[in-house]
């Protein structure tokens, strides 16, 4: 079957740079997604990591490593308004098919 | 350019009715995905389908569940009798090509809740 992992809950405080981790057990592999999901609205896209490394988008960066199914989601001088649910979801195949983990849902304190 | 659109937002059914969930894609996007969301739950994968194709259904339950995305209108995605666990949010995602790299753009979801 296809899992993957991220933790439940994670809190930081505003200002700080935290890291959501990620890792997946997939019978097929062409990408890693993150999305941001806030309490009753949609996902919005964050990154998409193919490649192996770092990319860095603003306060956001998100790693991948293919080799150890390994992902992370690095958020730098968080904000209030980045409490959210952050998912990450695999790419499984040429069509796009995306599997996603539960989710980490993440409060930032004052 | 409008993004996807998703209606009703909320729905409420009373067990046995029939729920239908419209999704129409973002401009120039052929490709929709549907996909639901229990409470606390992850996004789980339902259908993709082209405009006239199904391309798959792995993740529709085999009974009650169907959806369609005709030439012409949005995509349905239609629940018969539907029961207290179909309660959930129902998201549809829509991309431009097969097989690219572009991510799959969400709506706003419509929320069933049955009563």
């Amino acid at each position: 079957g296809q899992n993957i992992d991220q933790p439940t809950e994670m809190t930081a405080t505003e200002g700080a740079i935290v890291q959501i981790n990620c890792t997946y057990q997939t019978s097929g592999f062409n990408g890693l997604f993150w999305y941001q999901q806030h309490a009753g609205e949609a996902p919005t896209f964050l990154s998409y990591n193919v490649l192996d490394g770092l990319e860095e988008k603003g306060r956001f960066s998100s790693f991948l490593s293919r080799s150890k199914g390994y992902s992370y989601l690095l958020l730098k001088e968080l904000q209030m308004k980045d409490s959210a649910s952050y998912l990450c979801a695999v790419n499984m195949n040429r069509d796009d098919k995306i599997i996603f983990g539960k989710g980490t849902r993440l409060h930032i304190l004052p | 350019n409008a993004g996807v659109m998703q209606n009703p937002r909320h729905l409420v059914r009373r067990r046995g009715q029939e729920a239908r969930l419209r999704c129409s894609p973002m401009k120039g996007h052929s490709h929709v995905y549907w996909y639901r969301q229990l409470p606390e739950e992850g996004l789980k994968f339902m259908v993709y389908l082209q405009k006239e194709n199904i391309i798959d259904e792995s993740g529709m339950p085999k009974e009650r569940f169907s959806a369609e995305f005709p030439k012409e209108g949005p995509s349905i995605l239609r629940i018969q009798q539907v029961v207290r666990g179909d309660s959930a949010a129902y998201f549809c995602a829509s991309s431009p090509l097969r097989g690219s790299t572009d991510t799959q753009y969400f709506g706003p979801g419509t929320r069933l809740t049955v009563l």
